[in-house]
């Protein structure tokens, strides 16, 4: 299967700051990309689709000034998340498409616990 | 909208044993697609299989197949001959065609004993 990363694996941040998480399809192009976002022990919740060069579209309830999502070339996109607080501590993990409709190929995750 | 339903919280199996993780669907769509994805403790999402709504046979991936029953609206993965490896978390999801979003059952636990 493809394969793509996913970098930091995990973070540690204070309040406040803000973190960035990268997400790279290592050996395909990918014009979409998709941000998840998972709380313990539930399912993936879906919190926005990037296509390459234009603006991502955000689920409903997601802010779109707190949760910055690039894609600026066809093997990284990357999700900020500004001004991090407590509650924005959870699993990101990204996936990939060469083709809408084709299979998403995950990346293997980022941790997140903001202080 | 479609809706994906995995009933099982938990399932317990022994080493060596087939299992069969249910999955349910709804959608008034006629063109999709059905995948399943593994995630062990680390994190990561597995592809395992997937099954085309206008597939004729049920679609095999080395232990795993896909058994699709179209009229019940189920696509549930069989798991033959358990490893321990296998204990993790087990994701059906589903595709509409000319979609690019994923929707997600709430996921079956897999714990797989000696």
């Amino acid at each position: 299967g493809a394969v793509v990363s996913q970098h930091p694996s995990w973070v540690i941040c204070k309040s406040g700051t803000s973190v960035k998480i990268e997400c790279r399809s290592l050996d395909f192009q990918a014009t979409t990309m998709f941000w998840y976002r998972q709380f313990p022990k539930q399912s993936l919740m879906l919190m926005a689709t990037s296509n390459e060069g234009s603006k991502a579209t955000y689920e409903q309830g997601v802010e779109k000034d707190k949760f910055l999502i690039n894609h600026a070339s066809l093997t990284l996109s990357t999700l900020t998340v500004t001004s991090a607080h407590p509650e924005d501590s959870s699993f990101y993990i990204c996936s990939a498409v060469n083709q809408p409709g084709e299979t998403q190929y995950f990346g293997p995750g980022t941790r997140l616990l903001v202080l | 909208a479609q809706k994906i339903t995995q009933t099982q919280p938990g399932m317990f199996v022994q080493e060596k044993e087939a299992v069969t993780l249910d999955c349910t669907y709804d959608t008034s769509d006629p063109s999709y697609g059905l995948f399943w994805y593994k995630q062990p403790s680390s994190g990561e999402m597995i592809f395992l299989i997937y099954q085309g709504s206008y597939d004729q046979q049920n679609a095999t991936e080395g232990r795993y197949s896909l058994n699709f029953q179209k009229a019940r609206k189920s696509a549930n993965l069989v798991i033959s001959a358990s490893q321990l490896g296998d204990s993790a978390m087990y994701f059906c999801a589903m595709i509409i065609q000319g979609y690019s979003t994923l929707t997600f059952g709430k996921g079956t636990m897999l714990l797989v004993s000696p």
